[in-house]
């Protein structure tokens, strides 16, 4: 069965420094890896996505995270937060068959940025 | 307007009544879902659809029953409320893209039931 790890509830940082959310995964094959972010009172919106090729993923709002397939992680970055970016963040994995019903999120970090 | 509309956003109900969350997409997608999220717990899928005529249980179906009334609008329904049930629910729909690359969902915004 596949899973996903998010071992920080909570991640604080403050503005202008750089940030990190953890996600571990566990699945069969070649893995699907998303990240989704939740505002308040809002659904999630997709961040990003790694499929293949390139292990550093470009995503929505400045947001990059990196694909460690020997550590089977893929942490969410961001190089200088913003307080706007506090937010619910959860990650998400699938295996190489099968479709977006078989997607598998992690419990959330919530990321709060203090000014 | 939203690409995927949720009602109610918040509804309060007593045990054993039947509730019906409705969601309407104007997105064009075949595939629509509903989750339910709960602290701690993140997001688990408790029906899908592929297309009007494809109905399937996810995760955690019992005590659910969904309604795919057209290609845009998918509802699900409590028949018999129960306070554990008290939770947010999405709904989401995401397209088909060949070659297996999907995994996009796009969400409602959420209705946030609670059962007394």
């Amino acid at each position: 069965a596949q899973s996903v790890a998010q071992p920080e509830d909570q991640v604080n940082v403050a503005e202008g420094n750089p940030l990190t959310v953890k996600c571990t995964y566990s699945v069969s094959g070649n893995p699907y890896l998303f990240w989704y972010v939740q505002y308040p009172n809002r659904g999630l919106q997709f961040l990003l996505k790694y499929i293949t090729g390139d292990n550093l993923v470009k995503g929505s709002y400045g947001f990059e995270a990196e694909f460690n397939k020997s550590q089977t992680s893929f942490h969410l970055k961001k190089p200088s937060a913003l307080v706007s970016d506090s937010a619910l963040y959860f990650c998400a994995v699938r295996g190489p068959s099968g479709s977006a019903r078989q997607l598998t999120f992690g419990s959330g970090t919530q990321l709060t940025v203090l000014p | 307007d939203a690409d995927v509309t949720q009602t109610p956003r918040n509804r309060i109900t007593k045990t054993g009544k039947r509730i019906m969350l409705e969601c309407s997409q104007t997105k064009g997608h075949d595939r629509m879902y509903w989750y339910r999220q709960d602290p701690g717990l993140g997001l688990r899928l408790i029906y899908y659809s592929f297309d009007v005529k494809d109905i399937n249980k996810g995760e955690i179906s019992d005590g659910y029953s969904v309604s795919r009334q057209a290609q845009a609008k998918f509802s699900l329904s409590l028949e018999s409320a129960i306070p554990n049930q008290t939770a947010l629910y999405f709904c989401a729909t995401s397209d088909f893209v060949a070659g297996g690359r999907s995994g996009e969902l796009f969400f409602g915004e959420g209705s946030r039931l609670t059962v007394l």
